[in-house]
């Protein structure tokens, strides 16, 4: 069955200091992954997203993320934290073409000043 | 202008009530979703409805049920409703439902049963 890891529940950096959220998944087939960020009390908006081609993806807000297919992974990364990036972020793999996301549980970062 | 919109945005219910959560997208889009994300932040899809058609079911009871008046609602119906469905629902849609596309989420139905 497909799956998606987070393995950090919760992780705090210095603003201005740089960031990897890890990501792992299970899936037989070549994934479609996602990032989406939830701020506080809000939905769920896009950051990036990868379906074919260059493994490294850029998306919004400075965020990019690498594919590694022999490592089952899909890390998100940013070079310079800001405050204002204090999120939960979530991890999805796309099964079946069908939109059915599958997320993981979300690791929530917190950005100290 | 909101892309997808919910309402109620809070919703304070007692067990056995039957509530109505209503979804709206201006996006034109085809397909539209319902997910839960529990009290552990998980999120969870429970169905998604394309041209009226239902594409995915969860494994969610049958006291669940999305209605779809339009392309641009999916209201979800909640009967019976139980101490376990306290979560947040979160509507989404997307242009086709065909997996490689973006999902654009409301802001949440945050429900609490009593």
């Amino acid at each position: 069955a497909q799956s998606v890891t987070q393995p950090d529940i919760h992780i705090t950096v210095s603003e201005g200091a740089s960031l990897e959220l890890r990501c792992n998944y299970s899936y037989g087939a070549t994934p479609y992954l996602f990032w989406y960020v939830q701020s506080p009390g809000q939905g769920l908006q896009l950051l990036l997203k990868y379906f074919s081609g260059d493994t490294l993806v850029q998306g919004i807000k400075g965020f990019e993320a690498e594919f590694k297919r022999s490592q089952s992974s899909f890390n998100l990364r940013k070079p310079s934290v800001h405050w204002s990036d204090a999120a939960e972020y979530f991890c999805a793999v796309e099964a079946g073409s069908q939109g059915n996301l599958i997320f993981g549980k979300g690791t929530k970062l917190s950005v100290k000043p | 202008d909101t892309a997808v919109s919910q309402t109620p945005k809070y919703l304070v219910t007692q067990m056995g009530n039957d509530k109505s959560i209503k979804c709206e997208q201006n996006l034109g889009h085809d397909t539209m979703y319902w997910y839960k994300q529990d009290s552990k932040k998980f999120l969870k899809i429970m169905f998604s409805y394309n041209n009226k058609e239902l594409i995915i079911n969860e494994t969610v009871p049958n006291r669940f049920s999305p209605k779809s008046p339009d392309k641009a609602h999916l209201n979800l119906h909640i009967n019976s409703l139980e101490l376990g469905d306290s979560a947040v629902y979160f509507c989404a849609s997307s242009l086709e439902g065909t997996g490689q596309e973006t999902q654009y989420f409301g802001p949440g139905t945050r429900l609490l049963v009593l």
